[in-house]
């Protein structure tokens, strides 16, 4: 069935380091991806998504492409602000779900000043 | 424009008791969807709703069960509570079926059973 596996966390850096976090999955088809955040204390928030091989979504500075030859949409940031740390999840959408979402297990971000 | 409302944000509960939990989306959005978050399970998929029909049902048991009214409001119960039933209950909304757009959550209840 489809999956998604993400690096494990917790993931800790310094302030403005360069971010990636690697999320890899397993489904037939086309499927859509996306990344979420939660912030402590909070639900989940859509980051940015790609529905097609080659899209690259963004959002606050964040970066995710959709790589079919490599099955991933690793998420990448140039430079972490302490604001950043929170959990990220990668999730896939296929068909062979009825679409619904799978979900990575998150990875935790640690950013220290 | 408002965001996802879940009522209430925290519950205690003893076992054997029976819970229900709210959800109002944002307005317009016609599915919704719930998801129980555990530190051990991370996140798992309980139901969607979409025009008030049940569209998806995760492999929960029958003692967790929900429901969508015409103004999309959807609501979930779990009767006969456990211990295990202690978690993060999130509820989240699309306009299209399943999220393909993505989803809006909501900031969660928290259910603590004792």
């Amino acid at each position: 069935g489809d999956s998604v596996t993400q690096m494990e966390g917790p993931v800790t850096l310094s302030e403005e380091a360069f971010l990636t976090i690697n999320c890899t999955y397993t489904a037939t088809g086309y499927p859509s991806l996306f990344w979420y955040v939660q912030y402590p204390g909070e639900g989940l928030q859509l980051l940015l998504k790609a529905t097609k091989a080659d899209d690259k979504g963004s959002n606050k500075g964040f970066e995710a492409t959709y790589r079919k030859e490599t099955t991933s949409f690793h998420l990448e940031k140039g430079s972490v602000q302490v604001s950043d740390s929170a959990v990220y999840f990668c999730a896939l959408s296929a068909p062979d779900s009825n679409y619904q979402l799978i979900w990575g297990a998150g990875t935790k971000l640690i950013i220290k000043p | 424009k408002a965001g996802v409302t879940q009522t209430p944000r925290y519950l205690i509960k003893t076992r054997g008791q029976q819970v229900t939990l709210s959800c109002s989306p944002i307005s317009g959005h016609r599915s919704v969807s719930w998801y129980q978050q555990t530190p051990g399970q991370g996140l798992q998929f309980l139901f969607e709703y979409f025009s008030e029909t049940q569209r998806n049902k995760g492999n929960f048991p029958g003692r967790f069960s929900g429901r969508q009214f015409s103004n999309s409001r959807s609501e979930m119960n779990v009767s006969t509570l456990e211990l295990g039933d202690s978690a993060l209950y999130l509820c989240a909304s699309s306009s299209k079926p399943a999220g393909v757009d993505g989803y809006t959550f909501g900031s969660g209840t928290r259910l603590t059973v004792v």
